[in-house]
């Protein structure tokens, strides 16, 4: 059974960087994308953009290009997600999620299954 | 960017109910569109890919429909379990999630 551990919550000052862990245990890590999703308190989804454990490359929403960097350690089947110059309005819940697949096929583009979510708060 | 609307924005229902619930989108998304569901405190959960598909383990009371730009998630006979909020999602141009309908209890 695949699943997904983040890492604990952060309080963040505006300007600061923030950089959250999604640690994969149960399958093999590589083989699957990672995903990232926002989730301000309150509101809806927002997806970030996504990491490919095996090659490293990335694609990355247009809204959070040039703001965040995500990379992979595949030694100890961890990914991060790593936000700069963070505003108020990054206090969100941050979550990974890995590509969903059924016993014959992977959706690269489908989320399950997800970490348990990361609060981020940005407050002076 | 494609954009989701889902409606209504809430759904007030009794157990045992049938809930229809709307995703609507700016521009034709095929069949790339998934729908989640959502507890408080919790990560969302894939409930139906490609529109149409249950993923696996869910129950057959959840049914997807649509393409093209209205898509539509049916829980035919709501379960206590089932109150929560449901969220769309389409792939066909990058990714965008819409902005929820909550089903809560009547």
């Amino acid at each position: 059974q695949v699943q997904l551990v983040q890492s604990g919550a952060e309080v963040k000052k505006p300007g600061a960087s923030v950089k959250v862990s999604c640690r994969s245990s149960g399958n093999t890590f590589t083989g699957y994308y990672i995903h990232w999703v926002r989730q301000a308190p309150g509101q809806g989804l927002e997806w970030m953009g996504w990491i490919n454990p095996n090659s490293g490359g990335t694609n990355y929403a247009q809204k959070f290009q040039g703001r965040v960097i995500m990379t992979r350690d595949t030694s100890i089947n961890t990914v991060y997600m790593e936000l700069n110059s963070l505003r108020s309005d990054d206090t969100a819940v941050y979550y990974c999620a890995r590509e969903y697949c059924t016993s014959s096929n992977c959706y690269a583009d489908w989320f399950d299954p997800w970490g348990q979510g990361t609060l981020v708060t940005v407050s002076s | 960017e494609i954009v989701l609307t889902q409606s209504p924005a809430t759904l007030s229902l009794s157990p045992g109910e049938r809930a229809t619930l709307s995703c609507r989108a700016s521009q034709s998304v095929s069949s790339y569109l998934a729908w989640y569901q959502q507890k408080p405190g919790q990560a969302p959960r894939l409930l139906i890919y490609d529109a149409s598909n249950r993923a696996t383990g869910v129950p057959a009371r959840f049914s997807g429909s649509g393409s093209g730009t209205d898509f539509t998630l049916s829980i035919s006979s709501l379960e206590p379990e089932d109150f929560a909020v449901y969220y769309c999602q389409q792939r066909s141009s990058w990714l965008t999630f819409g902005g929820g309908t909550k089903v809560e209890i009547k």
